[in-house]
């Protein structure tokens, strides 16, 4: 049972460049998230999708786009990379409002990308 | 101002000491908060949920209070597999945005 699941694990890229870091849960959860985390700044919500078909703005969704593919896929885009976006982005899922839980978030491992 | 905000620390403390940490939220509507801890280099993970009772869990109780809109975690008898940075979450109506805070340091010394 592999929980969430997300790649690459690590990248390095250029000023300007695009690229997606996917994100992917096997637990048939409705709610999926992704934060990044910044020294001193804590986890802030990028873009989440309450359930499939739609996705919302968090704290900070400036310089990337969304997509949810299906139930278990939510990935994450940056069109033109930029030094600021240098972070480690975490994916998240829940099961969301449909159902009665206490909504605790289960993570991935993370991503680390280094923008140069 | 961060919707929800911690002191980051760091707190060192000697084994077998008690700890608290505070938490403040300032969306008054937020309906369910938690603990999470971070590991060095590791995704966050529950600790426990916060309920308005109050709730312990073994050597960790959290408290809410809602009038006041902090929320805290207290840790009794730290170990040295305590340190860790630990990260309160607030979400709101509308249910499905879960905001965290910076999170707090805590290194449990021998």
């Amino acid at each position: 049972n592999a929980g969430v699941t997300q790649t690459p694990k690590f990248q390095v890229l250029k000023t300007g460049q695009s690229m997606t870091l996917q994100c992917a849960q096997d637990m048939n959860h409705n709610s999926m998230y992704w934060y990044r985390q910044d020294p001193g700044m804590g986890l802030r919500l990028i873009y989440y999708s309450a359930s499939e078909g739609t996705t919302d703005k968090g704290e900070v969704p400036n310089g990337y786009n969304v997509s949810r593919l299906n139930k278990r896929e939510f990935s994450l885009r940056l069109e033109s990379a930029a030094p600021s976006q240098t972070s480690v982005y975490f994916c998240a899922s829940s099961e969301g409002e449909l159902t009665l839980n206490t909504g605790e978030l289960f993570f991935g491992e993370g991503s680390r990308l280094t923008v140069l | 101002r961060k919707e929800v905000e911690q002191d980051p620390g760091p707190f060192n403390v000697p084994e077998g000491a008690t700890v608290a940490f505070n938490c403040t939220y300032s969306n008054s509507a937020s309906q369910s908060f938690f603990w999470y801890r971070q590991d060095c280099r590791k995704e966050p993970k529950l600790l426990m949920s916060v309920y308005s009772s109050g709730n312990e869990d073994g050597r960790f109780t959290a408290q809410l209070n809602r009038a006041s809109q902090y929320i805290s975690l207290l840790i009794r008898d730290s170990k040295l597999s305590d340190s860790a940075t630990y990260l309160c979450a607030a979400k709101g109506t509308g249910g499905f945005k879960t905001i965290f805070g910076a999170g707090t340091r805590l290194f449990v010394k021998a």
